[in-house]
């Protein structure tokens, strides 16, 4: 099946940082999500990013299917923005969604 | 709009117990996803129905593991008999359409 790699797994950040997260999927995806599981658990939607570049606030994600990579940019870091961050991927079919193991993010006061 | 809803939010209970978890989802969503998140094995896909059909349960732990969703608006997935490795945070997802997911808060059940 497909193979999701995200990194760095984890991330340290002063506040005000920017950051790069990056999510490599080892075959070719027609949908791909990013989430932000923050520190009391809940997922919440991101971005819905199967190609493209969108931005949203402080947060912007570009994905870039043919070389099957997709980059999570976080400027101005928050403490709020500490938690795990999931890439989530699916193929052909579509329903099938599969989960990166995350980058996980402190960002310091 | 209300989200997908889940119940209980946390359980506790004894080895070999029936554990049942509960899900509502968005409305008007046609695909309904149950995950389980565990440290050792990340954000797992264990079951999803498309139409309220059971379209891939090949993530489904064992037998000990059944979902069901009976209408467009509920969902269970029951454990029986429950053991300890079992304990983990079990999500419901819905969607409206493919790959684009939205979750519940999630059930935590502790399995002693």
């Amino acid at each position: 099946g497909i193979q999701v790699e995200q990194s760095p797994p984890d991330l340290i950040l002063q506040e005000g940082a920017n950051s790069t997260l990056r999510c490599n999927f080892s075959d070719s995806v027609n949908n791909l999500q990013w989430f932000h599981q923050n520190p009391w658990g809940q997922l919440i939607n991101l971005f819905y990013i199967p190609s493209g570049t969108k931005q949203n606030g402080r947060l912007s994600a570009t994905t870039v299917a043919t070389e099957r990579y997709s980059l999570l940019y976080i400027s101005s870091s928050q403490t709020t923005d500490s938690g795990v961050y999931f890439c989530a991927v699916s193929n052909t079919g579509g329903f099938k969604t599969i989960f990166g193991a995350g980058t996980r993010l402190f960002v310091k006061a | 709009d209300a989200g997908v809803i889940q119940s209980p939010r946390h359980e506790v209970t004894e080895m070999g117990q029936e554990v049942t978890l509960r899900c509502k989802p968005i409305s008007g969503h046609n695909s309904l996803f149950w995950y389980r998140q565990t440290m050792m094995r990340g954000l797992e896909l264990l079951i999803y129905f498309n139409n309220n059909v059971p379209i891939d349960d090949s993530g489904m732990p064992e037998d000990r593991f059944s979902a069901k969703m009976p209408n467009a608006s509920f969902s269970t997935l029951k454990i029986q008999p429950s053991e300890p490795r079992d304990s983990a945070v079990y999500f419901c997802a819905s969607s409206r359409q493919p790959g684009e997911l939205f979750f519940g808060e999630g059930s935590r059940l502790t399995v002693l």
